[in-house]
């Protein structure tokens, strides 16, 4: 079975500075995709940046990037120039690909407050 | 199109009675999910559709609840016979996918807050 950790229950960064979420997995699977979504208070669910785990490249989305480590089941989120929108819990997510299970597999969850 | 929509958005319900929950996933979206997700928590698998085939289904899933997808499109969430511990938000996903591809990302709704009081 795959699980999903996040050591961080809550962190807080200053408005334009850079903070860095961490996310470790467990999987036997080769093949899977791995995400980043934002809940910001009260609102849906959003991707923020998505791995596929073939590509060795680290996945990057303006001031979103990641840093992932396959071998060591790594997967954190660095998030530049903090904006106070960024206010959010983020949750790290797994899916394997193949088969008829597309199911995500979450962790508990970073509360990230920005500060002004 | 609109994105994924979920009614109602807060349901209040007294134990012991059935309720239940709407999805209307994006139109051109094949794949179907619910979550749970209580507070503090990250979301819980609950089933997934493709088109109108429930191809999983949780453990957490007991036998009060039921999941529909007639035709592929919309659908619904049922528990029976609700308990306290119920109480959580019921989330949908959609995302478009064919044979073993990831396909694209899941995008959510809004979610359904159930309160069981």
């Amino acid at each position: 079975a795959q699980t999903v950790t996040q050591s961080q229950p809550e962190m807080s960064v200053q408005e334009a500075e850079t903070v860095t979420l961490s996310c470790t997995y467990d999987t036997s699977e080769s093949n899977y995709y791995l995400f980043w979504y934002k809940q910001p208070p009260s609102r849906q669910m959003i991707l923020v940046i998505r791995q596929e785990a073939y590509k060795q490249q680290n996945a990057t989305e303006n001031r979103f990037s990641v840093n992932f480590q396959k071998a060591a089941k790594s997967f954190s989120l660095k998030i530049s120039d903090s904006q106070l929108g960024d206010t959010a819990m983020y949750f790290c997510a797994f899916m394997k690909i193949g088969g008829n299970n597309r199911k995500l597999i979450w962790g508990l969850g970073t509360s990230l407050g920005v500060n002004p | 199109d609109t994105g994924v929509s979920q009614n109602p958005r807060h349901k209040i319900t007294k134990r012991g009675q059935n309720v239940t929950f709407r999805c209307d996933p994006i139109s051109e979206h094949n794949r179907l999910y619910w979550y749970r997700q209580t507070l503090g928590q990250g979301p819980e698998f609950l089933t997934y559709f493709q088109n109108e085939a429930q191809l999983e289904k949780s453990r957490l899933l007991s036998d009060r609840f039921s999941a529909e997808r007639p035709k592929g499109s919309f659908s619904t969430l049922e528990i029976q016979r609700t308990e306290q511990g119920d109480s959580a938000m019921y989330l949908c996903a959609s995302s478009w996918g064919s044979g073993g591809s990831g396909g694209t990302e899941a995008f959510f709704g809004q979610g359904t807050r159930l309160t069981v009081v």
